[in-house]
């Protein structure tokens, strides 16, 4: 199995900050990955794929980047509505893993 | 637009068989995408259960796999899951999600609302 590791686990942070959350996978997965947000009592909603791709509707605040093992979720300036938790998930092999979250809170 | 709704009971005892049902509706299931199901212990994070193709072919979590059946009805629209012999470790919200599999593999897209299930006598 794949496994994927996300750096941080918890996140404080201020409006207007711009914070980078980071998904490591114990193998190449190339590009395939996802981000999703979820926010408490919500389904998580599909950010960004094939790890920079914007999903349509997301604002371009939201941005990712990597490929390999190592990947990244940049907010560039949070918003309020930002503040949620963020979790990575591998797509490389039919057998899907998602990152363990992190949760980001407001300062 | 296209709309996931899981169904079923909120409570199994354990021991017992975990069934769940995911009504598509904006959307002929039958005309492609993979659709799986995910699960969310109470404040733990996601995990993968299993993904079915239209035409039935499935893909498990391998730490599920032996108690996992994920099936398709492209008659009603739907999907279900079955989770047999359940322990209150199965206690968790369970959603139903379309996999966008087009050229590249992009994620679950659209979600259902999810279901709480728990798993007590």
């Amino acid at each position: 199995d794949i496994q994927l590791t996300q750096s941080p686990s918890f996140l404080s942070a201020s409006v207007g900050d711009r914070v980078t959350i980071t998904c490591r996978a114990s193998q190449g997965i190339s590009s395939y990955l996802a981000w999703y947000q979820q926010k408490p009592g919500k389904a998580p909603k599909l950010l960004i794929y094939a790890a920079s791709t914007l999903q349509s509707g997301v604002p371009s605040r939201f941005s990712g980047s990597g490929s390999g093992t190592e990947f990244t979720l940049t907010i560039s300036s949070l918003q309020p509505e930002d503040f949620a938790t963020y979790y990575c998930q591998q797509l490389n092999s039919y057998l899907l893993t998602f990152g363990q979250g992190t949760r980001l809170e407001i300062k | 637009q296209v709309q996931l709704q899981e169904s079923g009971p909120g409570l199994v005892k354990p021991s017992e068989t975990l069934s769940l049902t995911c009504t598509v509706s904006g959307y002929s299931i039958s005309s492609g995408y993979y659709w799986g199901w995910i699960r969310q212990p109470p404040g733990e994070g996601l995990e993968w259960i299993g993904n079915i193709y239209h035409s039935g072919s499935t893909y498990y979590n391998p730490s599920l796999k032996s108690r996992v059946t994920i099936s398709v009805d492209t008659s009603k629209n739907q999907f279900s899951l079955r989770l047999s012999s359940v322990t209150a470790a199965d206690t968790a919200v369970y959603f139903c999600a379309r996999f966008a599999l087009r050229q590249i593999p992009r994620g679950f897209d659209i979600w259902g609302q999810g279901t709480m299930v728990t798993v007590s006598s």
